[in-house]
């Protein structure tokens, strides 16, 4: 089976940085995904990782450590508008099915 | 490219009645996807097509659910004898194999979704 583990709540500061963690547990692995959902909206797609390691785009960043079952999302520079649940997501063998985490919902004050 | 698109945005429906949904995928993409998302959790896997193929389906999918994808374009997704326990946000993504003009590989986007409530 699969089981994805990400922190309820998270509260930072507008202009911190802040590190949404992510610890998987999958018997098949393709591929980890982070996408950014806003109340009442469709998830959208921030990063993608499928060797260890960092990747960087803009103001997020992501890091995978496949043999710890690890990932992080880094957000800089924090905006109100990053207020938002982050899903973490693993993709199996196929690339088929993804298994979601329950996201965190992350609040930004001024 | 118009993105994924969902239709009906909104179904309300009495408990028993039948309810049918469909999806528009990026046409470019080959895979398509079909989740459901209740309040606080993240989206639960359904099933997943690529092209017309359905390749895999959840355990947690009761028979009174079906999904079709008949061209390998759109894709319809039923919900018969409705409960209350399928009230829900129910969300389509598609995504590329990584074959010429289709786009990164296994990125899935996601439409705007149906969110059914059932009386």
């Amino acid at each position: 089976g699969q089981n994805i583990d990400q922190p309820t709540e998270m509260t930072a500061t507008e202009g911190a940085i802040v590190q949404i963690n992510c610890t998987y547990q999958t018997s098949g692995f393709n591929g980890l995904f982070w996408y950014q959902q806003h109340a009442g909206e469709a998830p959208t797609f921030l990063s993608y990782n499928v060797l260890d390691g960092l990747e960087e785009k803009g103001r997020f960043s992501s890091f995978l450590s496949r043999s710890k079952g690890y990932s992080y999302l880094l957000l800089k520079e924090l905006q109100m508008k990053d207020s938002a649940s982050y899903l973490c997501a693993v993709t199996n063998t196929n690339a088929g099915k993804s298994t979601f985490g329950d996201g965190t919902t992350l609040t930004v004050k001024p | 490219d118009t993105g994924v698109s969902q239709d009906p945005r909104h179904k309300i429906t009495k408990r028993g009645q039948n309810v049918t949904f469909r999806c528009d995928p990026i046409s470019e993409h080959n895979r398509l996807y079909w989740y459901r998302q209740t309040l606080g959790q993240g989206p639960e896997f359904l099933t997943y097509f690529q092209n017309e193929a359905q390749l895999e389906k959840s355990r947690l999918l009761s028979d009174r659910f079906s999904a079709e994808r008949p061209k390998g374009s759109f894709s319809t997704l039923e919900i018969q004898r409705t409960e209350q326990g399928d009230s829900a946000m129910y969300l389509c993504a598609s995504s590329s194999q990584g074959l010429a003009g289709g786009g990164p590989k296994n990125i899935q986007y996601f439409g705007a979704g149906t969110r059914l409530s059932v009386l």
